[in-house]
């Protein structure tokens, strides 16, 4: 079945870099796309981008300075790094799957931007 | 970017009422639009896509609506289950913005 799961580091340091993956299983990254979101605690989602079935990429105008997002297909693994980190980039990251709404998210990993 | 306002932010109501949650985008998103439900500590869960379609799985309780920029998503027969939190998102554009979410609550 499709699956999705992020993993990185729970804390980072004001304006150091975050890097995470999303290991998907159940579908190839050649196929289907791959989207990050992020959600503060308490709030609504901000998707961050995509990455293309093609290997193109999407991003959010706001972030597109500070963001990155690439993939290994033969890992089956989509990458995220972000740059210059604050505190209001503390939240839960996922990564998802669709095109018409997102319907399949990875459980989500809590990143925590903190000295 | 386009904006998406929801409302209202909580809501209260019995067990066996239906409740409604609107969606209003800062311009025309021609039903390129998503509800999800978001359970504590949870990954939100597609409920309807296309602004009326319903997801796979979801029970038919569940019902989306709406056109150009006005979308609501009704619950009909209010269960425990569906106490959580709702989300619309657009993806006619991009970037994809998510609405600020809906809180509900057994009353």
């Amino acid at each position: 079945q499709v699956q999705l799961k992020e993993s990185g580091p729970g804390l980072v340091q004001p304006s150091e870099t975050l890097s995470l993956t999303c290991t998907v299983s159940g579908f190839s990254l050649t196929s289907y796309s791959v989207s990050w979101v992020r959600q503060p605690s308490g709030k609504g989602p901000e998707w961050m981008g995509r990455m293309w079935y093609d290997g193109d990429t999407a991003y959010n105008s706001a972030l597109k300075s500070r963001l990155s997002i690439s993939r290994d297909t033969s890992k089956n693994q989509v990458f995220l790094k972000m740059n210059s980190l604050q505190t209001d980039d503390t939240g839960t990251y996922y990564c998802t799957r669709g095109s018409s709404g997102f319907a399949y998210w990875g459980q989500g990993t809590l990143v925590t931007v903190s000295s | 970017d386009i904006q998406m306002t929801q409302s209202p932010a909580s809501l209260s109501a019995s067990l066996g009422e239906t409740v409604t949650i609107e969606c209003r985008a800062s311009e025309d998103i021609y039903n390129g639009l998503a509800w999800y439900q978001q359970k504590p500590g949870k990954s939100p869960q597609l409920l309807i896509y296309n602004a009326n379609s319903l997801h796979t799985g979801v029970p038919s309780r569940f019902s989306g609506s709406g056109s150009g920029t006005q979308y609501s998503l009704k619950i009909n027969s209010l269960q425990s289950e569906d106490v959580a939190s709702y989300f619309c998102q657009q993806y006619y554009n991009y970037p994809f913005t998510f609405g600020s979410g809906t809180k509900l609550e057994i009353k």
